[in-house]
């Protein structure tokens, strides 16, 4: 059983600039979450996909979208890149009612 | 949404049980208390979930009382791998968002 892979591992981008990070789910979980964790804070929802369609959505704005694969896959992308964007970004999984999900090791995104 | 209190940090000595406590007055009925650990550049990982009295596993025991306000998580024998941020939070089964705070960082010395 494989665990949850995201890549890139560290991203560097120019404000205004757009960008895509991308999850590799544990095998067999059709639920991928989203985080978003800013220096010294704990992670904030950003999304949460279920079988490929957004099922719930926390408070960050339309620029901040994303896509779920049917091999487990997915994606986060953000448009218009603003300085405060610059955090890790971290993706979770989990299995269909479960309470526990899984995280990957995170996306560090720098806005310069 | 339930909000949870728990200290910004704490101090123990290697050997030491850790006993972090976290105030959530405003608990819902379907509401289950969930901590999770972080380490620094990594994501954070479940430690243990319960609804009430008791709950133990390998890692940890999960205490809560009667009113369910409050919780506290014991960590037996910790050791300087114990060194991370805790995170306390409440959340109804659904598979849906889970609402971190600031957590309580643990810092484990010699």
């Amino acid at each position: 059983e494989t665990g949850v892979t995201q890549s890139p591992t560290h991203l560097i981008k120019t404000r205004g600039q757009q960008v895509t990070l991308r999850c590799s789910s544990q095998s067999g979980h059709n639920t991928v979450s989203w985080y978003q964790q800013a220096l010294g804070q704990g992670p904030q929802f950003i999304f949460q996909y279920y079988r490929e369609e957004e099922n719930g959505r926390g408070n960050f704005p339309p620029r901040f979208s994303g896509l779920q694969f049917p091999n487990y896959s997915s994606e986060l992308n953000v448009n218009a890149l603003e300085l405060d964007d610059s955090a890790l970004y971290l993706c979770a999984s989990s299995g269909d009612r479960s309470y526990e999900q899984y995280f990957g090791p995170g996306t560090r995104l720098t806005v310069t | 949404l339930a909000k949870t209190t728990q200290p910004i940090s704490m101090d123990s000595y290697e050997g030491q049980e850790v006993n972090i406590t976290c105030s959530h007055n405003n608990i819902a009925t379907n509401d289950y208390i969930t901590w999770y650990q972080q380490f620094p550049s990594q994501g954070p990982r479940f430690i243990i979930q319960g609804y009430k009295t008791k709950v133990t596993n390998e890692v940890a025991s999960l205490f809560i009382p009667a009113d369910r306000k409050s919780s506290t998580l014991s960590l037996p024998r910790v050791s300087l791998s114990d060194t991370a941020v805790y995170y306390c939070l409440l959340n109804s089964n659904s598979g849906y968002a889970l609402n971190f705070g600031k957590g309580t960082s643990l810092l484990v010395t010699p």
